[in-house]
């Protein structure tokens, strides 16, 4: 089975400021992980992945996120936010050993960046 | 060049109609899918196509049946619509392994 959990529903920061958005997960094997980002109207946009290799994985618009086996965490990182950052961001986790290849979605976390 | 399209964006109707929202694909992906987005904006997985295999979420009414003429397009039926079916529907498609979902903007369907 596979979950994926993001601990926050909404995470507020001051422009200029780093951010980060919280997502842990559970596999039974390897993970692939994956961050999306949802703008008001629009379908989820891909940011990035880690599926091997690298621990820190860089993104879309400025984005990295670090991937730590032990914690079985994932999150999502930006040195410094932007307003225009503000939006509903999704992680994903779907099980690299096989079984279903449908990935599983967190409940997302409402980013907001403060002018 | 839209990646992934969906139509209608908007639908509004009346409880007890059938309606149809038709998704198309254009990136060559191998699979397609259908996601429910609830008014908490939480995403849930409806059905899933690949290679002619359907994978149903077993907590979806069967009110909901779709259809995939080939392997671009991936349409979604809905009988005897109900209040609790408004939401927003997102298709999605993919390639196979290890890649990401691509997304559609969504059918934002309202039922009166």
């Amino acid at each position: 089975a596979q979950s994926v959990a993001q601990p926050e529903d909404q995470v507020n920061v001051a422009e200029g400021n780093p951010l980060t958005v919280k997502c842990t997960y559970s596999v039974s094997g390897n993970p692939y992980l994956f961050w999306y980002v949802q703008y008001p109207n629009r379908g989820l946009q891909f940011l990035l992945k880690y599926i091997t290799g690298d621990n820190l994985v860089k993104g879309s618009y400025g984005f990295e996120a670090e991937f730590n086996k032990s914690q079985t965490s994932f999150h999502l990182k930006k040195p410094s936010a932007l307003v225009s950052d503000s939006a509903l961001y999704f992680c994903a986790v779907r099980d690299a050993a096989g079984g279903s290849y449908i990935p599983t979605f967190g409940r997302g976390t409402s980013l907001i960046v403060h002018p | 060049d839209t990646a992934v399209s969906q139509t209608p964006k908007y639908l509004v109707t009346q409880m007890g109609n059938d309606k149809s929202i038709k998704c198309e694909q254009n990136l060559g992906h191998d699979t397609m899918y259908w996601y429910k987005q609830d008014s908490k904006k939480f995403l849930k997985i409806m059905f899933s196509y690949n290679n002619k295999e359907l994978i149903i979420n077993e907590t979806v009414p069967n009110r909901f049946s779709p259809k995939s003429p080939d392997k671009a397009h991936l349409n979604l039926h809905i009988n005897s619509l109900e209040l609790g079916d408004s939401a927003v529907y997102f298709c999605a498609s993919s390639p196979q392994g290890d890649q990401p979902q691509h997304f559609g903007d969504g059918t934002r369907l309202s039922i009166l």
